[in-house]
């Protein structure tokens, strides 16, 4: 079972359209959870952390669901600029283990059209 | 204040040999690691080095080397370049915790021949 799922996508939205994605995490043990966007050829960049009390910033909105093992990412009013890979992040740390692990999801394109 | 940066940005090797990719984080920060994208396969974790010492590794073969040095700034090596390897291998740069944000660099492009 793959330890960090995201739906591949490419989700296709028109301007001003509400596209939420979901990732999904198989360890209960996972701590920490973060959004980033990857732009086609270039770097991946921090978007958002999320916390467990769920966090906004402008149009977009980060919630964790620990019971589901999930967090989602809701973009309100897409523009054009929106459109890119989105990269969840789960960092977990097994107790007693002494170390942690961070795991990127494969990503979900959203294409923004006009 | 300058980003991480890599180098070389493209490098083309044929198989069996050797690559050294070089990052610099950001200024302060202790951490670096290195990821391997491939196509379709997403951002893989290779590295982690902290403060001189690698702190954790991914689900790689020996031959994915690399090492810190005194001024933060580290290195990765891939010997026995196979063809796989090609993919694009970022670098990022953090405060120390695997839990802090990571910056990233532009990448090094890795085709193997």
């Amino acid at each position: 079972r793959k330890e960090v799922e995201q739906d591949p996508g490419p989700f296709n939205v028109p301007e001003g359209a509400t596209v939420a994605f979901n990732c999904t995490y198989s360890n209960s043990a996972s701590q920490s959870f973060f959004w980033y966007r990857q732009d086609c050829r270039k770097e991946p960049k921090l978007l958002m952390s999320v916390y467990s009390s769920g966090n906004e910033d402008g149009r977009f909105t980060a919630q964790l669901n620990r019971a589901s093992q999930y967090i989602s990412l809701l973009i309100r009013d897409s523009k054009l600029s929106d459109s890119a890979t989105y990269l969840c992040v789960v960092i977990e740390s097994p107790m007693n283990s002494g170390y942690s692990t961070l795991t990127f999801g494969k990503g979900t394109m959203l294409l923004v059209s006009p | 204040e300058a980003g991480v940066t890599q180098s070389p940005t493209h490098l083309i090797k044929t198989r069996g040999q050797q690559a050294t990719l070089r990052c610099s984080p950001i200024s302060g920060h202790t951490s670096v690691y290195w990821y391997q994208q491939a196509l379709g396969l997403g951002l893989q974790f290779l590295l982690w080095y902290d403060e001189g010492e690698e702190r954790n590794r991914g689900n790689f073969p020996p031959r994915f080397s690399g090492r810190q040095f005194p001024n933060y700034s580290s290195e990765l090596n891939v010997n026995a370049l196979e063809l796989e390897d090609s993919a694009l291998y970022l670098c990022a740069s953090s405060f120390g915790h695997l839990q802090e944000t990571q910056y990233f660099g532009p990448g090094t492009r890795l085709l193997v021949l």
